[in-house]
């Protein structure tokens, strides 16, 4: 069965610093799509940033990148340029065809220092 | 686009009632629709996944009779938490997916007391 493992269940970073959030996952699919999704205090779900298995480069949207490392089943979320509106709960989620829903970790909340 | 409204966002009820939560994309039709549950400071834990005109498939230890779903057609799908009990107060919130993609209502608080 997929997991999705998240081991740092808080993090707090100075505000224009950059940090790096962990996940790793487990899967014998070859083929699947990585996320990471924001929840806000508001606790509306917003997609950050995906990435396709068969993709080798990495995805980037605006200050969020990612490292997607295949082999070793790892998926961290870098945060550049931090800013008070990025503190929330951020969850990694896995989805392949075997299963047709998304499998979450549990989450790490990140904290925004001014 | 690719917006999902749930209503009500927050609902308060009596012990023993029930209580209708719907879910609707907007802009798009979802081919299947899904059903979390989350507790404070947890992930969200999936329920039921639901096609238009089918069952739903709930995940294991969810009560199918406790939490009814219907799946009326391609931009609505609605929860129903029969005879609640202050247990089933949580944070329900609903997705609608398309493809491998899944975009998320904005949630619905219910409180039994």
């Amino acid at each position: 069965a997929q997991t999705v493992t998240q081991s740092q269940p808080e993090m707090s970073v100075q505000e224009a610093e950059t940090v790096t959030l962990s996940c790793t996952y487990d899967t014998s699919e070859s083929d699947y799509y990585l996320f990471w999704y924001k929840q806000p205090p508001s606790r509306q779900m917003i997609l950050v940033i995906r990435q396709e298995a068969y993709k080798q480069q990495n995805a980037t949207e605006n200050r969020f990148s990612v490292n997607f490392q295949k082999a070793a089943k790892s998926f961290s979320l870098k945060i550049s340029d931090s800013q008070l509106g990025d503190a929330a709960m951020y969850f990694c989620a896995y989805y392949g065809g075997a299963t047709n829903k998304l499998i979450f970790g549990t989450g790490t909340l990140l904290a925004v220092q001014p | 686009g690719a917006v999902v409204s749930q209503h009500p966002s927050w609902v308060i009820c009596k012990s023993g009632t029930s209580v209708k939560i719907e879910c609707r994309s907007l802009d798009f039709q979802a081919t299947t629709m899904f059903w979390y549950r989350q507790f404070p400071k947890q992930s969200l834990m999936l329920m039921a996944t639901s096609n238009e005109g089918s069952k739903a498939t709930y995940e294991q230890g969810v009560e199918k009779d406790k939490f009814l779903i219907n799946h009326a057609s391609l931009t609505l799908s609605t929860l129903t938490v029969t005879s609640a009990h202050p247990e089933d107060s949580s944070f329900y919130i609903c997705s609608a997916g398309v493809y491998n993609e899944q975009f998320f209502g904005p949630g619905t608080r219910l409180t039994v007391l």
